[in-house]
Order: C-alpha cells, then sequence, then structure tokens
C-alpha cells in the first residue's frame, strides 16, 4: 500500500490554459475525494466519488471544472481556461466504506500566471 | 449548515510544554470530527477522530481530544510538545455521517526550543 498519490507536485500554467490532474487512491478503497487548499485556509470540498459515481459536487465548482472517475480506480480533474483565482493546491482522498477519516495525497500545486 | 471555528490563527510554545488548539463547530445535527496535521508541502493527515463512544479521544504522536457536545467543542491537547510538532493542525466535522468534511481554518503550531 503505497498511500494516495498524485500527479503531478507542482504544476505552473498560463492564464487560459487547460490543466489536468491525476489521483490514485488506496487500492482498496471505494471512495475518492477532491479538495482545494488556497493559502492560509483549511481546505474546501469539491467533489466526491463512490466508485464511479460522482455523488456530490460543490458548488465551488464551476463549469470550467470537471472531474472524473471512469473504472472506480484514479481520477482526475480537469480545468479548463485556466484563471489566477484557480492557484491553489488540490487534494485528492480516499476512504472505504467501512471507515471514516480520509487519507489525503500529497497534493498538487497549481500556480496560474 | 454546518460550520468550523478554530479560535486561535497562531499558537507559540515552547518545547516540552502543554498545548490546547481550540475548536468549536455549529450542526443542528449529531457530527463525527477530526483533527488533522499538515507539515509543510505535504497533504493532510489523520491525527485522532471522533465518531461516538468516549468523549475522550487518543490519537498519534500523543495528540488527545475532548468533544464536549454541550458547548460543541472539540479541543486538542498534548500535555507535553516537541520540535517535530510544529505544523498546521486542521478541526473537520462531518454533519450526520455525510461524508463531506468542512474544515476550519487552521491552527499555526510553532514549538520554540
Amino acid at each position: 500500500d503505497t498511500g494516495v498519490s498524485q500527479d503531478p507536485r507542482h504544476k505552473i500554467t498560463k492564464r487560459g490554459q487547460n490543466v489536468t490532474f491525476r489521483c490514485d487512491p488506496i487500492s482498496e478503497h471505494n471512495r475518492l475525494y477532491w479538495y482545494r487548499q488556497t493559502l492560509g485556509q483549511g481546505p474546501e470540498f469539491l467533489t466526491y466519488f463512490q466508485n464511479e459515481a460522482q455523488l456530490e459536487k460543490s458548488r465551488l465548482l464551476s463549469d470550467r471544472f470537471s472531474a472524473e472517475r471512469p473504472k472506480g480506480s484514479f481520477s482526475t480533474l480537469e480545468i479548463q481556461h485556466t484563471e489566477q483565482g484557480d492557484s491553489a493546491m488540490y487534494l485528492c482522498a480516499s476512504s472505504s466504506t467501512t471507515a471514516y477519516g480520509y487519507t489525503f495525497g500529497s497534493g498538487t500545486r497549481l500556480t496560474v500566471v | 449548515a454546518q460550520s468550523v471555528t478554530q479560535l486561535d490563527s497562531q499558537v507559540p510554545v515552547f518545547e516540552e510544554a502543554p498545548v490546547e488548539l481550540r475548536c468549536n463547530y455549529s450542526s443542528s445535527v449529531s457530527v463525527y470530527l477530526f483533527w488533522y496535521v499538515q507539515y509543510p508541502n505535504q497533504g493532510l493527515q489523520l491525527l485522532l477522530k471522533y465518531l461516538s463512544g468516549s468523549t475522550l479521544v487518543k490519537g498519534i504522536n500523543g495528540f488527545e481530544a475532548e468533544f464536549n457536545k454541550s458547548q460543541t467543542s472539540f479541543h486538542l491537547r498534548k500535555p507535553s510538545v516537541h520540535i517535530s510538532d510544529t505544523a498546521e493542525y486542521f478541526c473537520a466535522v462531518s454533519e450526520g455521517g455525510a461524508q463531506k468534511l468542512v474544515f476550519g481554518q487552521g491552527t499555526r503550531l510553532t514549538i520554540n526550543p
């Protein structure tokens, strides 16, 4: 068990470009979450999957954001037409059906210039 | 709607001194409560959680927290801190067994030698 893996660790992009992040959860975890954390703040919920089904999506998630988990394993988070306000740490976490409390990955830090 | 307030944004203490990090929440239903720790440029690590039962919960690294329903609090304590405890600490709540966590803004714990 290697924990939750996120790739890349850092991403610098120009405003208007599209970016995609990947998250590989712990293999036996069927729940996967995405959070966003800006400097000096706690993480904010973005979306949540159980297996391949996206069960909840925050109102924070504009139409420029889309997340998928096509086979119920890894997940991707795509941001289209990035804006400077998208600069943040994007955190992925996973959990099992029977246990409360997530395991977080190390995050992807996005900087939009 | 649920919310979490961490009453201190920064807490400086001397090494081997006791520490308490305060957390209050608001919710109209039963809650699960969590404390996470975040070291620089890393994801969050679960310290401890309260789901039910004994209101005093023990976690990793010598931390403990007490759930107080009447005061809607879940303060984190450690009797003697170490330099390695320097980190950001986040309190979080999930309402009614929901999967989504709502985080506080964090408390930066600084340990001085």
